[in-house]
């Protein structure tokens, strides 16, 4: 079974400008989650989809912000304008109906912020 | 969601068993204790689940006791590749989002 895929591996941009991430979850899983680890502290959940759903954004920063989960599949999460803060490594994750596998984790994306 | 509460650091040796526990005293009816392990440069890997008693797979053991107010993953014969971050999380319904801790910094030295 293929994993969740995230590109681009990593990415540095300067502030202000934009950045777009990429998730392709694992086949049939209807959930996806998007996740904002800074270094030394655990994943911080930001957007959680069911299917092309938002079941919850209440952590995400709206005002720079932006994802979405087209057909239910593919997601993209987007940064607009970034902020030095906002340096992190970007995590996707897929679940089945059936939570009694836990999530499964994408390698995610590494950001840095000049 | 019930907060947890695990060990910042600990340190083992090769060969030895760790047992890594979390304290989880809001921890609701409905709520499954799961483990994460995550390697520098990865996401996070799922390695056991439990609800009560003992849970056992071919990477650890999950010890809960009755009350369910803590659990403790055990680690069999660690290696130096068990060094990682390890994480206790507890959630239960399917839309129930799971909120990670800091988690619990495993060294195994030599």
């Amino acid at each position: 079974e293929a994993g969740v895929a995230q590109s681009p591996r990593y990415k540095i941009i300067e502030k202000r400008q934009s950045v777009a991430f990429w998730c392709n979850p694992i086949s049939g899983h209807a959930t996806l989650y998007w996740y904002q680890q800074i270094l030394g502290q655990g994943p911080k959940l930001l957007i959680q989809f069911q299917n092309n759903g938002v079941v919850d954004d209440s952590q995400l920063p709206k005002d720079r912000f932006s994802a979405e989960r087209l057909k239910g599949v593919d997601s993209t999460l987007k940064i607009q304008p970034a902020k030095l803060e906002d340096s992190a490594v970007y995590l996707c994750a897929s679940s089945s109906q059936d939570r009694h596998y836990g999530y499964t984790f994408g390698s995610g994306t590494r950001l840095t912020v000049v | 969601l019930a907060k947890t509460t695990q060990p910042i650091s600990m340190d083992s040796y090769e060969g030895q068993e760790v047992n890594i526990t979390c304290s989880h005293n809001n921890i609701a009816t409905n709520d499954y204790i799961t483990w994460y392990q995550q390697f520098p440069s990865q996401g996070p890997r799922f390695i056991i689940q439990g609800y009560k008693t003992k849970v056992t797979n071919e990477v650890a053991s999950l010890f809960i006791p009755a009350d369910r107010k803590s659990s403790t993953l055990s680690l069999p014969r660690v290696s130096l590749s068990d060094t990682a971050v390890y994480y206790c999380l507890v959630g239960g319904d399917r839309d129930d989002k799971i909120i990670f801790g800091k988690g619990t910094r495993l060294h195994i030295l030599p």
